[in-house]
């Protein structure tokens, strides 16, 4: 079975620039997140979705990112404009809603560096 | 509140000793309980999970046990080999989507 699925693995940009990252989740998982890992702030929960609304987005840090969700299996995380303190790993992850302890499934994450 | 604390410092060990990594919480409720693996580049994987109070979780030769009196969750391996080198995140998983990480641990095993 395909595990989630993010693009692009790697990304090198300049300030300024539009950066957009993309998920498929998990077919039937109907809960998608986003996270993003730093060695300063370890992994912090950006924003997630059920049933593509989303219902958290406390940890999104600033107007410059966005999420969105248009159907059960895709979504984006926009970073518009770019700033080299958006350098991190971003990962997507979905899970089944409902069913009490289901493991939430993480994707092999975007590489992003702001020079 | 709900939140994981990891033993601090990487872990250096030879291979074939017996590694353990300690990881205790704080929850309100029955949170499920996990252990996730990254590999030098990659994104986190699911290792193991216990879902309730006494449950063991074991996958590749790796158990942690749900110890609730303890409120802990320690992951364990008899002999570990080179390619256990990873950094290991204990989790908890409260409200049932959000999941509490500790800071991860490094493991490097010397040949």
């Amino acid at each position: 079975d395909a595990g989630v699925i993010q693009s692009p693995r790697h990304e090198v940009t300049e300030m300024g620039q539009e950066v957009t990252l993309r998920c498929k989740p998990i077919s039937g998982h109907n809960s998608l997140f986003w996270y993003r890992q730093t060695m300063m702030r370890g992994l912090e929960l950006l924003i997630y979705f059920n049933n593509n609304v989303p219902i958290d987005d406390s940890g999104m840090p600033e107007d410059r990112f966005s999420a969105k969700m248009p159907n059960a299996s895709f979504s984006t995380l926009k970073i518009q404009p770019s700033e080299p303190r958006d350098s991190a790993v971003y990962f997507c992850a979905s899970k089944r809603q409902g069913a009490f302890g289901n493991t939430i499934y993480f994707g092999e994450g975007s590489w992003l560096t702001v020079v | 509140g709900n939140s994981v604390t990891q033993m601090e410092g990487p872990v250096t060990l030879s291979e074939e000793a017996f590694l353990t990594i300690n990881c205790t919480y704080t929850a309100t409720g029955y949170p499920s309980l996990f252990w996730y693996v990254q590999y030098p580049g990659e994104g986190l994987q699911l290792l193991l999970k216990a879902t309730k109070a006494d449950d063991k979780g074991s996958n590749k030769g790796f158990e942690a046990t749900y110890r609730k009196e303890t409120t802990s969750f320690h992951l364990e391996k008899g002999s570990v080999q080179v390619s256990d080198s990873a950094v290991y995140f204990c989790a908890l998983l409260y409200g049932n989507n959000r999941l509490a990480f500790g800071k991860g641990n490094q493991v490097v095993v010397i040949p």
